[in-house]
């Protein structure tokens, strides 16, 4: 089944504490997105990465990380959280071409307290 | 740069009237179009998707968008509400030249007994 998985789907965690919130496709989908998603904003991307060694910053990159080391593993690195980090973050993944769509996982509930 | 605009964060409808959510979009190149439903506690699923074919587009669930250039709007409509429609919707752009989504901000429908 073609999927992306995100782990963990809870975390509640303190201000500074490192966290890494895994994202894994199994579609050898070139693209691969972080988005957080806050009430009345719809979703915004955090950063991106055309392929293995390529990311860069999406429209919130402040206080994230990101590396693709290989092509189906995307990680998001919260090196120092910080409350304003609380949020549902969703990992994507896409092929490229004029079939293009985006796979949604099923969202990481992060709270930093 | 794109944007997304929705317009109504919630519309409320009854069983069986008529779904439209509104959406219109601004990109410096012709854009891909795409709309999205998210259930409670759930990801991200797609509906249906405009990719330069056909400009009236039929998706999953009895959902239908018409692709408007002039107008630079790719409305959602359903004729005949169901209660199970009772979600957040988004719609999306896309530009192909880096398949970055944008995302509009949401509208949420409740549908009536």
């Amino acid at each position: 089944e073609a999927q992306v998985t995100q782990n963990p789907r809870y975390l509640i965690t303190v201000t500074g504490k490192k966290l890494t919130v895994t994202c894994s496709q199994n579609m050898n989908h070139e693209y691969m997105s972080w988005y957080r998603q806050d009430p009345g904003l719809g979703l915004r991307q955090i950063y991106y990465s055309m392929n293995v060694e390529v990311t860069d910053k999406g429209d919130v990159p402040e206080g994230y990380k990101v590396s693709r080391k290989e092509k189906r593993n995307f990680p998001l690195i919260l090196e120092s959280p910080s409350p304003n980090q609380t949020s549902l973050y969703f990992c994507a993944s896409s092929s490229a071409g004029r079939n293009t769509e985006a796979f949604f996982g099923q969202g990481t509930r992060l709270t930093v307290v | 740069a794109q944007s997304v605009t929705q317009l109504g964060s919630h519309v409320s409808v009854s069983e069986g009237a008529l779904v439209l959510l509104r959406c219109n979009y601004s990109s410096s190149v012709p854009p891909y179009l795409f709309w999205y439903v998210q259930y409670p506690n759930q990801g991200l699923q797609l509906l249906l998707k405009y990719t330069s074919a056909a400009t009236l587009v039929k998706g999953i669930n009895g959902f239908e968008a018409e692709f408007k250039k002039s107008e630079t709007s790719f409305h959602l409509t359903k004729p005949s509400a169901h209660m199970s429609d009772a979600a957040e919707y988004f719609c999306a752009v896309m530009t192909i030249n880096d398949y970055k989504l944008s995302f509009g901000a949401g509208t949420t429908v409740t549908v009536r007994a």
